[in-house]
């Protein structure tokens, strides 16, 4: 199936603990994007990404970290240093300069 | 600063009505969509309409970019219609950085 792939839907983390979120696209798109979403609020951007080996922060990156190996792949790490980690976050991929499209998001808790 | 803004913040409909959405940004734009998060986060896409009007289905929306805002049009709404609607752009120059507005979240009623 083509599409934008979010793993896992839900994650669980301890405090003081860094955990990585998936995202994967089988689109050939040039941009990937991570967004984080609390509650009854909007899209905040973390991090962005043209091409391999390039990304950009975003409005929120503090206590986040990225990388872009290979084209498909966007993984964003949630470190211990982000204080505040639960939340709703969304992964998007897209052309570059035109439409994006969503993954289907990640829940992070911290416990 | 840059900024997108849109209103109203909350909207309560009943079943058949119709309404507006607006979206203003404050630069010009390469980019600008239109998504409905559905009940379970999921965000759709409706319309990628940097500039014009677009059609699909019961919703229509038309961006003068000249102006700086978009307008989504919602007819004969169902409660399915029921979330929160999102604008989001790029500005020019903004090496492709999309920006989210706060959203609309809109409330059909049987």
């Amino acid at each position: 199936d083509g599409g934008i792939t979010q793993s896992p839907k839900y994650l669980f983390r301890k405090e003081g603990q860094n955990v990585t979120l998936s995202c994967e696209q089988n689109l050939n798109h040039d941009a990937m994007y991570w967004y984080r979403q609390d509650p009854g609020q909007g899209l905040r951007l973390i991090y962005y990404s043209q091409i391999v080996n390039d990304f950009q922060k975003g409005d929120i990156a503090e206590g986040y970290s990225v990388s872009r190996e290979k084209k498909e792949s966007f993984p964003l790490t949630v470190t211990s240093a982000q204080k505040n980690p639960t939340a709703f976050y969304l992964c998007a991929s897209g052309p570059w300069g035109t439409e994006a499209f969503f993954g289907q998001g990640t829940r992070l808790t911290v416990v | 600063g840059i900024q997108v803004e849109q209103s109203p913040p909350d909207l309560i409909l009943q079943e058949g009505a119709n309404s507006t959405l607006r979206c203003n940004f404050s630069d010009s734009v390469n980019n600008l969509q239109w998504f409905h998060q559905n009940p379970w986060g999921q965000l759709i896409n409706l319309f990628y309409i940097p500039s014009g009007t677009k059609q699909n289905g019961r919703l229509s929306a038309t961006t003068v970019a000249t102006e700086r805002y978009s307008l989504l049009y919602i007819s004969s709404s169902q409660t399915t219609d029921s979330g929160v609607y999102f604008c989001a752009v790029v500005f020019s120059g903004g090496y492709n950085k999309l920006i989210f507005g706060a959203g609309t979240r809109l409330a059909v009623h049987p």
